[in-house]
């Protein structure tokens, strides 16, 4: 059974861009959640997707949004790239409340 | 606001020694929780989950329990060097998983 997937591996941007994030959950899995994890820190939560719909928002500032589509797969958008968005962004699925598996990851330079 | 607290760490310990790894919660609500390990660079990877008072045992892992005192601890029987890593402990209370900051585990050949 394939895992969480997430594109790109790495993205480059510079201050000012905007950067956008793909993440397909595993199959059957209907919740997708996106975490940022600067380097050295600890997972910090961003945003939770169920069935299409925003259920959580973390403490993150509005140019970070995205959405679920129809086959359960989610885009994270980050406006106004800054130089502290350069982090691993994780995305995470489960069925509906359950266990989170994580994808691999995208790693976000921004220069 | 809901806390989970690990020790940063790093724990070192030689090989084929225990590894005790902790966790204490705040929200007295969590009914769920998981223990995560992270290779540096990589992403976070499901070891175990344990919702009951006690312990559970998964090969040379042992998830031990204790909700009235909100703690959480991972034991690593026999540990090799690959199992050094960052564990990260993740408390679920409702919908919600919250993270510890994660603690670095080191085993030395």
């Amino acid at each position: 059974e394939a895992g969480v997937t997430q594109s790109p591996t790495h993205l480059i941007k510079t201050r000012g861009q905007q950067a956008t994030l793909r993440c397909s959950p595993i199959s059957g899995h209907t919740s997708v959640y996106w975490y940022q994890q600067a380097l050295g820190l600890g997972l910090q939560f961003l945003l939770w997707y169920d069935e299409g719909e925003e259920r959580n928002r973390g403490n993150f500032p509005p140019r970070f949004s995205g959405r679920q589509f129809p086959n359960y797969s989610s885009e994270l958008n980050v406006n106004a790239l800054e130089l502290e968005d350069s982090a691993l962004y994780l995305c995470a699925s489960s069925f509906r409340f359950g266990t989170q598996y994580f994808g691999p990851g995208t790693r976000l330079l921004v220069l | 606001q809901k806390e989970v607290e690990q020790n940063s760490g790093p724990l070192s310990v030689p090989e084929g020694a225990i590894a005790s790894l902790n966790c204490t919660y705040s929200d007295r609500g969590s009914q769920s929780f998981f223990w995560y390990r992270q290779y540096s660079g990589k992403s976070p990877e499901l070891i175990m989950s344990i919702y009951s008072n006690g312990d559970k045992e998964d090969g040379r892992f042992t998830a031990q329990l204790n909700k009235a005192s909100q703690y959480v601890s991972l034991l690593i029987r026999d540990s090799q060097p690959s199992d050094s890593a960052t564990y990260l402990c993740a408390v679920k209370a409702g919908n919600m998983l919250t993270f510890g900051g994660g603690t670095r585990l080191m085993v030395k050949p």
